[in-house]
């Protein structure tokens, strides 16, 4: 059974901390992504990582960066979070191929800053 | 213009109707399209995939119009269990361009 896994579900912070936000799959793929999801917009793309130590930019990278040092982990950093930041946040693997494939979701962490 | 666009919704039927969400893409190069299901807080998940005309499971029906470029996912005898959200989703090369969705409620 396919698995995402991110480390909280509810999460609170203060302006201005420094947030980490964890995910593991142990299913061995190659692409990682982080998304944000808002009332009306939809999933945003904010970074991806197609291999270790590989990272690009989605479209809403400002005020996150991301980590990838082993395959099975992409983490993402808020580095001075801001109440603008407030959402839930979605991880999502997959694995590459000549078309593209399935992604495979965590279920999602919801932060809020204060 | 945004690359996926979708009617956001809500489209309200009564349980055994049919229903029909459309999506248009801008990106005329797209070749495989996606539709994928989200049930109230919780993560999306796939529900149907489509590279080529169309695509057929029980009782949804995925269709590609390339000339005008948009994708309809189609339900027939729709059931309670239906209600969800159901997003439309564009890979761009390594990115996945999802649209913000359509909501579904199916009514007894």
């Amino acid at each position: 059974d396919v698995k995402v896994t991110q480390s909280s579900r509810y999460l609170v912070k203060r302006t201005g901390e420094k947030v980490f936000l964890e995910c593991v799959q142990d299913m061995d793929h190659e692409n990682m992504f982080w998304y944000r999801q808002d009332p009306g917009l939809g999933l945003r793309l904010i970074y991806f990582s197609y291999d270790v130590k590989m990272k690009e930019k989605g479209d809403i990278p400002e005020g996150y960066s991301v980590s990838r040092e082993k395959k099975e982990r992409f983490s993402l950093i808020l580095e001075s979070a801001s109440t603008n930041q407030t959402s839930m946040y979605l991880c999502a693997s997959s694995v590459v191929g000549p078309l593209n494939t399935e992604a495979f979701f965590g279920q999602g962490t919801r932060l809020t800053v204060v | 213009r945004k690359e996926v666009e979708q009617d956001p919704g809500p489209f309200n039927v009564p349980e055994g109707a049919t229903v029909a969400f459309n999506c248009t893409y801008s990106n005329s190069a797209s070749q495989s399209f996606f539709w994928y299901r989200q049930d109230c807080r919780k993560e999306p998940k796939l529900l149907m995939s489509v590279y080529s005309s169309g695509n057929e499971d029980g009782r949804f029906t995925a269709q590609l119009n390339r000339a005008s470029q948009y994708i309809s996912l189609l339900i027939r005898d729709s059931k309670l269990s239906d209600s969800a959200t159901y997003l439309c989703v564009v890979p761009r090369g390594f990115k996945t361009i999802f649209g913000a969705g359509t909501r579904l409620f199916v009514k007894a």
